[in-house]
């Protein structure tokens, strides 16, 4: 199974919004409501902010949106603050019952 | 909301089998709310899905390591286990396990993570 694809870094500066993509085929982000997305700071363990496409854990900052439209889902980063620098993984489950994650993105507030 | 810890060598040798080990605190790895699995990352690179087994011990892997790889339970200590099998140096990465809610995609309670490398 390949990697989604993921733009390697997005960059924004402090309040504006950014969007991270991430893309994948009709055999998993496009043909399942089952996208995450993941926040990894250095050294840390990665962290969910969105599952199931839209939702939000509970304690997640509603600054964190997701979106998905055909084979490619999106996470919104509202408000960008100084502590959103940091790693981004998506996730999909696939039709071979597996899971793929994304490529990484690497978001830098300026 | 459970715990988790990973315990194992931190070494192996090539084409030697890994080992590790996750300790679920919390809660029983019986609940039906929970998966368990396993994920890995390369130093500097990015999130590698390994597997999961279910609640009543059924299981999926990464094809690319399916050959190699067997995720179990152990009921009586609470806890559930990685074997790699014929590591190579490219098997070395930080080993997380988590847990995943049944029926969703959120993979919502992590590790520490632990350090494995392959050398000789």
């Amino acid at each position: 199974q390949s990697a989604l694809t993921q733009p390697a870094s997005v960059s924004g500066s402090p309040g504006q919004s950014i969007t991270i993509s991430c893309t994948g085929t009709s055999s998993d982000v496009g043909g399942y409501n089952y996208v995450s997305w993941y926040v990894q700071h250095p050294g840390k363990a990665p962290k969910v902010i969105i599952y199931d496409v839209t939702i939000r854990p509970s304690g997640v900052s509603n600054r964190f949106s997701g979106y998905k439209s055909g084979n490619t889902a999106s996470l919104t980063i509202s408000g960008l603050q100084a502590e959103d620098e940091a790693d981004f993984y998506c996730t999909s489950y696939t039709s071979s019952g597996t899971y793929v994650f994304g490529t990484g993105t690497k978001v830098t507030v300026l | 909301q459970v715990q988790l810890q990973e315990s194992g060598p931190g070494l192996v040798k090539p084409s030697q089998t890994l080992s590790l080990t996750c300790t679920v605190s919390g809660d029983s790895v019986t609940n039906t709310y929970y998966h368990w699995s396993w994920i890995r990352q390369p130093p500097g690179q990015g999130l590698e899905w390994i597997g999961y087994i279910t609640y009543s011990g059924g299981s999926s892997y990464n094809p690319s390591l399916k050959s190699r790889v067997t995720i179990s339970l152990d009921t009586s200590k609470n806890q559930f286990s990685l074997n790699l099998r014929y590591v190579t140096a490219a098997d070395t990465a930080v080993y997380y396990c988590t847990s995943v809610t049944t029926g969703t995609s959120e993979y919502g309670d992590w590790g520490q993570g632990t350090l494995v490398t392959v050398s000789s």
